[in-house]
């Protein structure tokens, strides 16, 4: 069964509004979770490492007061795109680890910006 | 230089072939592998990982790892059009958060 949730599954919105995406592992808690960005034939990007109870760690390139992230509780994080843009229409896909070794991905999330 | 490079494919055969698909890795301190298939517009589904070197089955599925190359491998036995994905290779430092994904390679498997 999954490991990992997203909600929703497609979000279509007005350019200047905000989205949040919710990402739940279901399975265990996750001290720590991982947003990433896909385009379209493109691979995964790394945006951030989300830490329950702490400020979540963004990569190089990434605006933290742009993508928003809030780990509350061990088994929720969220992701609130703010003031969206077209150009940040995407495939946006959360990830928990499970011990060392497995990571486990949502099943994504499909913004469109109008 | 790409810490992972993959090659795109796409990659088309023909059903019950046996599929072969690489990785190559730069930096010799990576120690986890895996393996992930992505279906259109769908999060990707881990197949395989394995940890530092050897080889790993699971059902048609074979993940291989050789450091000594740094190269890493899938292979798919007696494909079938439902294997018809894109295959992610990942690859992970021992103590880093950070995967790093190939660009993944696109394959078809025809009926």
């Amino acid at each position: 069964g999954a490991v990992v949730s997203q909600h929703p599954s497609r979000v279509i919105c007005k350019s200047g509004t905000s989205v949040k995406i919710e990402c739940r592992s279901l399975d265990f808690q996750a001290t720590t979770m991982f947003w990433y960005r896909q385009f379209p034939k493109q691979s995964l990007m790394l945006m951030a490492t989300s830490n329950e109870g702490s400020k979540a760690t963004y990569e190089q390139g990434v605006e933290k007061d742009k993508f928003l992230i809030n780990h509350a509780s061990l088994t929720l994080s969220t992701l609130t795109v703010t003031s969206a843009h077209p150009e940040d229409s995407s495939f946006y896909i959360c990830s928990v680890r499970r011990g060392l070794e497995t990571q486990y991905f949502g099943p994504g999330t499909r913004l469109l910006v109008l | 230089q790409k810490e992972v490079e993959q090659d795109p494919g796409p990659l088309s055969v023909p059903e019950g072939a046996i599929v072969s698909l690489n990785c190559t890795y730069s930096n010799s301190a990576f120690q986890y592998f895996m393996w992930y298939r992505q279906y259109s517009r769908k999060g990707p589904e881990l197949l395989m990982y394995t940890y530092s070197s050897g080889n790993k089955e699971d059902g048609r599925f074979t993940a291989q790892v050789d450091k000594s190359s740094k190269y890493i491998s899938l292979f798919i036995r007696d494909s079938q059009p439902s294997d018809s994905a894109t295959y992610l290779c990942a690859i992970r430092q021992t103590g880093a958060n950070n995967l790093f994904f190939g660009t993944g390679t696109r394959l078809t498997v025809i009926p």
